[in-house]
């Protein structure tokens, strides 16, 4: 099954831009992620889905414009331009593996965006 | 208004088991169109994916948790539970229900409750 890798940690400053990446295990160039958004003190919200084609299928509800995706080799971003408060938050990347009785799901160790 | 609310108790000792149910408002969790699954986040660290139940009774786990875990779905309820046997310390997290499409990701999520494993 892959293994989804993040940083720990990035922070950007108010109005600026930043790019969070999620990275793929060797061997699964291929795979489609989620990305997915932890709001302190609400529940997790659906942010996009990405491959190596770029999105796929739609952002998730209220995911303003300033968020985007692209993908490239491994490799899975986030982008999101003109940073307000509000997007400090928790973003996390997911991936689904196998199917049937072998299906699961992965997710990466989450990166914690901290606004300046 | 799409919702779905997790309930159950906050404070499991080791040992026991861990019981949280879902309840899902705002449509029928009868859907062929969804399924249904539980999501944790332990302190400090990423979400790991539990499980997933289809409204048939269809389940597919974690096989790092397969052991110790039961989800079940009560339609007439619009409800769907989770059950996890054994618990330690390691199982403190806070625990997440969410929908998810059919080969889709999970499109809603509850608000999480966070449930401590202590003697």
């Amino acid at each position: 099954q892959p293994v989804l890798t993040q940083p720990p940690s990035a922070s950007a400053s108010l109005g600026a831009s930043v790019t969070l990446t999620c990275t793929l295990s060797s061997g699964y160039s291929d795979y489609i992620v989620d990305w997915y958004q932890l709001r302190p003190g609400k529940g997790p919200r659906f942010v996009m889905r990405v491959g190596t084609g770029g999105i796929v299928g739609s952002k998730g509800d209220g995911i303003p414009d300033r968020f985007s995706v692209l993908g490239s080799g491994l490799n899975r971003y986030l982008t999101i331009k003109n940073i307000q408060e509000e997007d400090e938050s928790d973003y996390h990347c997911g991936a689904d593996h196998g199917s049937g009785s072998n299906f699961l799901v992965v997710f990466g160790g989450g990166t914690k965006l901290t606004v300046l | 208004h799409l919702q779905l609310q997790e309930s159950g108790p906050g404070l499991v000792k080791p040992s026991e088991t861990l019981s949280l149910t879902c309840t899902f408002s705002g449509g029928s969790i009868s859907s062929g169109s969804y399924y249904w699954g539980w999501i944790r986040q332990p302190p400090g660290k990423g979400l790991e994916w539990i499980g997933t139940i289809y409204y048939s009774g269809s389940t597919y786990y974690n096989p790092s948790l397969k052991s110790r875990v039961t989800i079940s779905v009560d339609t007439s309820k619009n409800q769907f539970s989770l059950k996890l046997s054994s618990v330690t310390a390691a199982d403190t997290a806070v625990y997440y229900c969410a929908r998810r499409g059919a080969g889709s990701y999970f499109d809603s999520w509850g608000q999480g409750t966070l449930v401590t494993v202590s003697s």
